[in-house]
């Protein structure tokens, strides 16, 4: 049973380009949750999204940034137009229906966004 | 707002030693707590759970305990090895607040050989 996998590990973008960032949760998982680490700072909440319905988006920049879980697929997390303060470690977090209250959240190993 | 703080924001302890790391958070209306290890280039591991309603949980040499009135939460980890070494957030779901989990900033433990 494979963890939550996100992809690219790291990623490197210009100034003014698109990051994409996947996340594919647990099996089973229906709950994903995007978190950014910046240097030196704690993990931030940005969006929690279910299958096709984003629940929470209130921790998300409200320009350039989007986020989605289609029904088939991984959740994209979207950045457009990179800023080199966009420079963090972005985490996905999977649960099963109505886990978070009474089971750990599960990780990805993260990807590295440098933006240059 | 829930905020969190650890402290310490370091520790290095040599091998073997019993050590607390300490976790406090501002809204005592909490459903669970959480511990995870961070590992340096590497995501989170849940370390252990404590719901609302609970005082510890235990797993191996790791013990956590919750005083949910206080806003403490507490991280016991006895006969350290430096494989312990790592960092160690604590997080927490607020009631009310959509299951997004609120983090610390961590505690970045050295155990040394």
């Amino acid at each position: 049973n494979a963890g939550v996998m996100q992809n690219p590990r790291h990623l490197v973008r210009r100034r003014g380009q698109e990051a994409r960032l996947r996340c594919s949760p647990m099996k089973g998982h229906s709950h994903v949750y995007w978190y950014r680490q910046l240097p030196e700072e704690g993990l931030k909440f940005m969006v929690y999204l279910q299958k096709e319905n984003i629940i929470d988006e209130s921790g998300m920049p409200k320009e350039r940034f989007s986020a989605e879980f289609p029904k088939e697929g991984p959740s994209i997390l979207r950045i457009q137009q990179v800023v080199r303060g966009d420079s963090a470690a972005y985490f996905c977090a999977s649960s099963p229906w109505q886990g978070q209250y009474n089971s750990p959240l599960h990780f990805g190993n993260g990807t590295r966004l440098t933006v240059t | 707002k829930q905020e969190v703080t650890q402290i310490p924001a370091a520790l290095s302890v040599p091998e073997g030693e019993n050590l607390v790391l300490n976790c406090s958070f501002t809204d005592s209306a909490i459903y669970n707590l959480q511990w995870f290890r961070q590992d340096p280039g590497k995501g989170l591991t849940s370390l252990l759970l404590i719901q609302s309603s609970q005082r510890e949980q235990t797993s191996g040499r790791l013990n956590a305990s919750l005083d949910k009135s206080s806003g403490r939460s507490t991280l016991y980890i006895a006969a350290s090895q430096p494989g312990d070494s790592a960092t160690y957030l604590c997080a927490v779901i607020t009631q009310g607040g959509s299951e997004k989990l609120v983090f610390g900033k961590g505690t970045k433990l050295t155990v040394n050989p």
